[in-house]
């Protein structure tokens, strides 16, 4: 299996622009995650789909963030505009759930530069 | 808030077992205990979870006490490539619940 696809792997951008980051789940997972990474605050959820309805979206840091899962392989989170402390590395993870257990699996991340 | 307690930081000699503790006093009864780790500049990667019975794999072994409050990761053979941050992680297993995560463990594997 290809495990989680993430694109772009790195994207700098100017502040005001629009960045949407792209994430192909593990193929047949029906639980989509969107993560945060940042040196001051960590590995941080953003939000989370389950049969790609949005369950919980509490931690999207303000109305600039959206995300979408239009269908069960393909999620986008966007953000509109940028600025430079969204600066990070966003990470979309995947699970199936199920009885014994739903191991989340990583993608390897987006690396985001705003200037 | 993450419902574990880890060491900052740990060292551990090449070829030596790496023994990561980590403590999770208010973990519910049916809350697993999930261990990822994160090499630098990657994604978290799973490596082992349990729920009271000890677990092993293929990269490393899970020992979690009889009351459950704490548990130990070990890698028996550590290298250098197994150093990375160590996240202990207390997550119930029904649905999709997310994993939280705390500061987790810098280990640094010397030669």
């Amino acid at each position: 299996d290809a495990g989680v696809i993430q694109s772009p792997r790195h994207e700098v951008t100017e502040m005001g622009q629009e960045v949407t980051l792209r994430c192909k789940p593990i193929s047949g997972h029906n639980s989509l995650f969107w993560y945060r990474q940042t040196m001051m605050r960590g590995l941080e959820l953003l939000i989370y789909f389950n049969n790609n309805v949005p369950i919980d979206d509490s931690g999207m840091p303000e109305d600039r963030f959206s995300a979408k899962m239009p269908n069960a392989s393909f999620s986008t989170l966007k953000i509109q505009p940028s600025e430079p402390r969204d600066s990070a590395v966003y990470f979309c993870a995947s699970s199936l759930t199920g009885i014994s257990g739903n191991t989340i699996y990583f993608g390897e991340g987006s690396w985001l530069t705003v200037v | 808030d993450a419902k574990t307690t880890q060491p900052t930081s740990m060292d551990c000699a090449e070829g030596r077992a790496a023994n990561l503790p980590c403590n999770h006093s208010t973990i519910s009864g049916n809350e697993y205990v999930y261990w990822y780790r994160q090499i630098h500049s990657q994604g978290p990667q799973y490596i082992i979870h349990g729920l009271k019975n000890n677990e092993t794999n293929e990269m490393a072994s899970l020992i979690i006490t009889e009351d459950r409050k704490s548990s130990t990761l070990i890698l028996p053979h550590a290298t250098l490539r197994d150093t990375a941050v160590y996240y202990c992680i207390v997550r119930a297993p029904s649905g999709n619940t997310p994993l939280v995560f705390g500061k987790g463990t810098r280990l640094s594997v010397i030669a």
